[in-house]
C-alpha cells in the first residue's frame, strides 16, 4: 500500500534555531516528492518538488533532500522565524495518473 | 492574482440537507481536484477532473458529486449531508493532469460542519 509517514508529529523550537522534518514513503513506482507549507486556516502552499534524479533543492531558508534508494526525504529549515509556524506536508506521487499520497504533516511551532 | 477561489469559507449545515461548495480558478488550468482534510489524516482525494467535461472518482467519493461544465468551475455537491462529512474541503488545480511535476495550487478551503 502506498503510504507517506512523517515525523515528528509536532515540534516546538526557539526562534533562530534550525530544525529538520522527516518523510518516509513506500510509494512505488516513484515519480516525485513535494513539500507543502500550510498555515493555520489556509490552503497548502508548495515549497519544493523533487524528482528521482534530484537529491537536494532549496527555497530560501528551506532545503529539501531526497534519497530515492532509502525512500526518505527531509526538510531542513534554517534560522527559523515565527512565520515558519505551520504544518509541513510531504506528498509523494507515483508514475501514471494516480492520486497523490499525502502525509499527515508535521506541526511546527516557532516560539520567541 | 486570485488563483483559486472557494466559497463559502465556512458553513454549518443540518444533516440531510444538500450543499454545494463552489470552486473557481482563473489560471486556465485543465485539471481540478477536491480534497478533504480531517484531523489526524492526510488530505484525501474526493473527485477530480482532468479536463472540462470529464470527472473521476478519488479515494473517498461516496456522498459527493461533481461537475465540470467549463474550465474555470468545479463545484462539489453533497446531496444529503451526514455528520461524517464534517471536514475542511480544499479545491486544487494543476495545469495538466499528466504533468507529473506540475505544481498543484490549493484554494483557502471551505470548513463544513454537519450537525
Amino acid at each position: 500500500k502506498n503510504q507517506v509517514e512523517q515525523s515528528p508529529q509536532s515540534l516546538i523550537i526557539l526562534e533562530g534555531k534550525n530544525c529538520t522534518l522527516q518523510c518516509n514513503y513506500t510509494v512505488s513506482p516513484f515519480s516525485n516528492l513535494r513539500w507543502y507549507k500550510q498555515d493555520t486556516g489556509r490552503g497548502p502552499v508548495s515549497l519544493t518538488i523533487m524528482t528521482f534524479s534530484e537529491n537536494t533543492k532549496s527555497n530560501g531558508r528551506y532545503t529539501a533532500t531526497l534519497d530515492a534508494d532509502t525512500k526518505q526525504s527531509s526538510l531542513h529549515i534554517t534560522a527559523s522565524q515565527l512565520s515558519d509556524s505551520a504544518s509541513y506536508i510531504c506528498v509523494v506521487s507515483a508514475t501514471g495518473n494516480t492520486p497523490l499520497v499525502f502525509g499527515k504533516g508535521t506541526r511546527l511551532s516557532v516560539i520567541a | 492574482t486570485a488563483g483559486i477561489t472557494q466559497a463559502p469559507t465556512s458553513q454549518i449545515l443540518a444533516a440531510g440537507r444538500s450543499m454545494t461548495l463552489r470552486c473557481t480558478q482563473d489560471m486556465r488550468h485543465n485539471a481540478m481536484y477536491w480534497y478533504r482534510q480531517d484531523l489526524g489524516l492526510g488530505l484525501r482525494l474526493i473527485h477530480y477532473s482532468n479536463t472540462a467535461g470529464t470527472t473521476g472518482k478519488g479515494e473517498v467519493p461516496d456522498g459527493y458529486s461533481v461537475s465540470r461544465a467549463n474550465t474555470d468551475d468545479f463545484p462539489l455537491t453533497l446531496a444529503s449531508a451526514v455528520p461524517s462529512q464534517t471536514s475542511v474541503y480544499f479545491c486544487a488545480s494543476k495545469q495538466y493532469a499528466g504533468a507529473m511535476t506540475g505544481e498543484l495550487f490549493f484554494g483557502e478551503g471551505s470548513r463544513l460542519t454537519v450537525l
